[in-house]
């Protein structure tokens, strides 16, 4: 079946423009993740959003960092007046429910560069 | 608080020799651990995890991992690499029920396979 999908693959953009990333999870996974992975780093949490529950924003480093969820389905990720340090690769990630016994499955992720 | 070590940011084997990841872990209770492996431009795919039972878990390609509950570890080891495992490893910890959704993630392995 088909996996999480993830738009654009590769986005350039300026300094102080916005930006909106695009995650399609796995039809009929509640729970969606994001991360941004930092060349060579390892995977820093951003937001989750668990069915209709109130995301959990404890990882968004700034208001600058917004995400939304239509029900069950398609997830933006919006970064405003973005900066040379939010280049990253931004990974989404789906789980089939909320337990947490569930592996995520991780999409091929968006290649953000700020110039 | 939750936490993953990895405390090896790169291993070198050689095809055909045993490999061993290392990873340690910090968590209140009985821990869900996983392995997830990401080849190069690529999101993360899911390797195993361990939630109950048999300390020796069965994986994608061969791999296996060990929890080792008094030692806190959940190592990766294969029998035999090939080149083709050469890619980056992340262990993975989440707390059982009652816990976060949210796991935490290792800093990543850099594991090179020599012909």
């Amino acid at each position: 079946g088909a996996g999480v999908s993830q738009s654009p693959s590769n986005k350039v953009t300026e300094k102080g423009k916005d930006v909106e990333l695009r995650c399609d999870p796995i039809s009929g996974h509640t729970a969606l993740y994001w991360y941004r992975q930092r060349l060579g780093q390892g995977l820093e949490f951003l937001i989750y959003f668990q069915g209709n529950s109130a995301p959990d924003k404890s990882g968004l480093p700034s208001d600058r960092f917004s995400a939304e969820r239509t029900g069950e389905s398609v997830s933006t990720l919006t970064i405003q007046r973005t900066q040379q340090e939010d280049s990253a690769v931004y990974l989404c990630a789906s789980s089939p429910t909320s337990g947490i016994s569930y592996e995520q499955y991780f999409g091929p992720g968006t290649r953000l560069t700020v110039t | 608080a939750q936490s993953v070590a990895q405390p090896e940011d790169q291993v070198n084997v050689a095809e055909g020799n045993p490999l061993t990841v290392k990873c340690t872990y910090s968590v209140s209770g009985n821990p869900y651990l996983f392995w997830y492996v990401q080849y190069p431009n690529r999101g993360l795919q899911f390797l195993l995890k361990y939630i109950t039972g048999d300390n020796l878990v069965k994986g994608s390609y061969g791999f296996e991992a060990e929890f080792n509950k008094s030692q806190t570890s959940f190592h990766l080891k294969k029998p035999s690499a090939l080149v083709s495992d050469s890619a980056l490893y992340f262990c993975a910890v989440r707390p059982p029920s009652g816990g976060s959704y949210i796991p935490t993630f290792g800093r990543g392995t850099s594991l090179i396979v020599h012909p």
